[in-house]
């Protein structure tokens, strides 16, 4: 298992453009989180998974945000209608369940960098 | 909900010196999860170190430590005998054991001098 992974690593858009970020989790990790991130802060919690279920999701995440886990495994996070203000790093990462020995513990991919011009 | 505060934006440090990063956080939960992340330049978040709060003990990790007083809500980063690849941002997180979320703060950009 090579770590989460992000596709794609950059990406440059016009405003009002659709965008879709793919992660996939470490394969045997039951969550999946996703986290944004603008220069200089940390982390911002967006949306998480346990399975294919979106158990939770921050009310900083408009309805122009979509995020999927159709089959437990990979994720998407969509991002409808651009808008300058949405240019960040977007960060996947995921766990394994509550019981198991890493399950309190993120493992983050490389994120993938928007901007939105 | 928790929060998670860095105090300190920049640092630097003489390479071989040691260093302390400052967290503190807020909790009303009584069992949680404290936890330091590493962010190199352009490279991916990594784990340093973890401390489970019902545990007196501090963590280690080869040169990485922590000083946690569960009273004081504190919950520093002590880093012995620096190197230059320690140059990153350092990002301090909690979670409940109860919640879901990862809280984190807002970052310390640590510079490690040759």
């Amino acid at each position: 298992d090579t770590g989460v992974s992000q596709d794609p690593r950059h990406k440059i858009t016009k405003r009002g453009q659709n965008v879709t970020f793919r992660c996939d989790p470490i394969s045997e990790h039951n969550r999946l989180y996703w986290y944004r991130q603008t220069l200089g802060q940390g982390p911002e919690f967006l949306t998480y998974f346990q399975n294919e279920a979106q158990l939770e999701k921050s009310r900083l995440l408009s309805d122009r945000f979509s995020a999927e886990r159709p089959k437990g495994s990979f994720s998407t996070l969509e991002i409808q209608r651009t808008e300058q203000g949405d240019s960040a790093m977007y960060l996947c990462a995921s766990s394994q369940t509550p019981g198991a020995t890493g399950a309190n513990v993120l493992t983050f991919g490389a994120g993938s960098r928007l901007t939105v011009l | 909900a928790q929060t998670v505060t860095q105090s300190q934006p920049e640092m630097s440090v003489q390479e071989a010196e040691t260093v302390t990063l400052s967290c503190t956080y807020d909790t009303s939960e009584n069992n949680y999860y404290l936890f330091w992340y590493k962010q190199p330049p352009s490279r991916q978040m990594i784990l340093v170190i973890r401390q489970e709060a019902y545990k007196q003990q501090n963590a280690t990790e080869n040169r990485f430590s922590v000083n946690f007083q569960k009273a004081a809500k504190s919950f520093s980063l002590k880093i012995s005998d620096s190197q230059l690849g320690d140059t990153a941002m350092y990002f301090c997180a909690a979670k409940s054991n109860t919640g879901n979320q990862f809280y984190f703060g807002t970052g310390t950009s640590l510079t490690v001098i040759p």
